[in-house]
């Protein structure tokens, strides 16, 4: 149940687009659909923004995509806003537990 | 509305045992799954345990196996966490989680109980 791999930081600028990899195992990621992903700011509880690869909920803006080739899983936030900026952390289902990926910081400059 | 509270968090020395309550409202408890999912101070998150509906069956991740129990009184609609055998380690923010309606993911969190494992 190794943590899934998420690059420490990415960034870009109002409007630019970044794309956040999740890179996991056939074990997980590449053995499940069941890929979710988080937003967390400062001092607040995880919201989910991507389901299953690439489902958003309701109120989630369209700007968030998820999508999945193999054991890696991405997260796209299109139109990047001020308001994004926050840890990210992907999640897979794993066989009865979930395992997490290490997050993700986003800025934006 | 959907909420979780959690409480029972507090300073407990190395070797020593807690126990986590999670009392929810705004949903049908007994028809989900719930989970508790930490967070080491400014660490990422670190999936902990979950127990079915019915309490019927539950699940740990490997470094808790063993240490960690989670049970659930469907009457009250709770949730708990008892942890035994604390480590430095097990120091994080305990969080409550509600198991999704449509899908494999986690869509209602409390904000967290800190657990500190220090002598």
């Amino acid at each position: 149940q190794s943590a899934l791999t998420q690059p420490r930081s990415v960034s870009g600028s109002p409007g630019q687009s970044v794309t956040i990899s999740c890179t996991g195992t056939s074990r997980d990621v590449g053995n499940y659909n069941y890929v979710s992903w988080y937003q967390q700011h400062p001092g607040k509880a995880p919201k989910v923004m991507i389901y299953d690869v690439s489902k958003r909920p309701s109120g989630v803006p369209d700007r968030f995509s998820g999508s999945k080739s193999g054991n890696t899983a991405s997260l796209t936030i299109s139109g990047l806003q001020v308001e994004d900026e926050a840890d990210y952390y992907c999640c897979s289902y794993a066989g009865s537990v979930y395992v997490f990926g290490t997050g993700t910081k986003v800025t934006v400059l | 509305e959907v909420q979780l509270v959690e409480s029972g968090g507090g300073l407990v020395q190395p070797g020593g045992s807690l126990r986590l309550s999670c009392s929810a409202s705004g949903f049908i408890f007994s028809t989900y799954y719930m989970h508790w999912v930490r967070q080491a101070p400014g660490k990422g998150l670190e999936y902990v345990s979950a127990i079915i509906g019915n309490g019927g069956y539950t699940f740990y991740a490997e470094s808790v196996k063993g240490r960690f129990t989670i049970s659930r009184d469907n009457s009250k609609n709770m949730v708990f966490l008892q942890m035994s055998s604390l480590r430095y380690e097990d120091t994080a923010f305990y969080y409550c989680v509600k198991d999704s309606t449509s899908g494999w993911y986690f869509d209602d969190w409390g904000q967290g109980t800190l657990v500190t494992v220090s002598s």
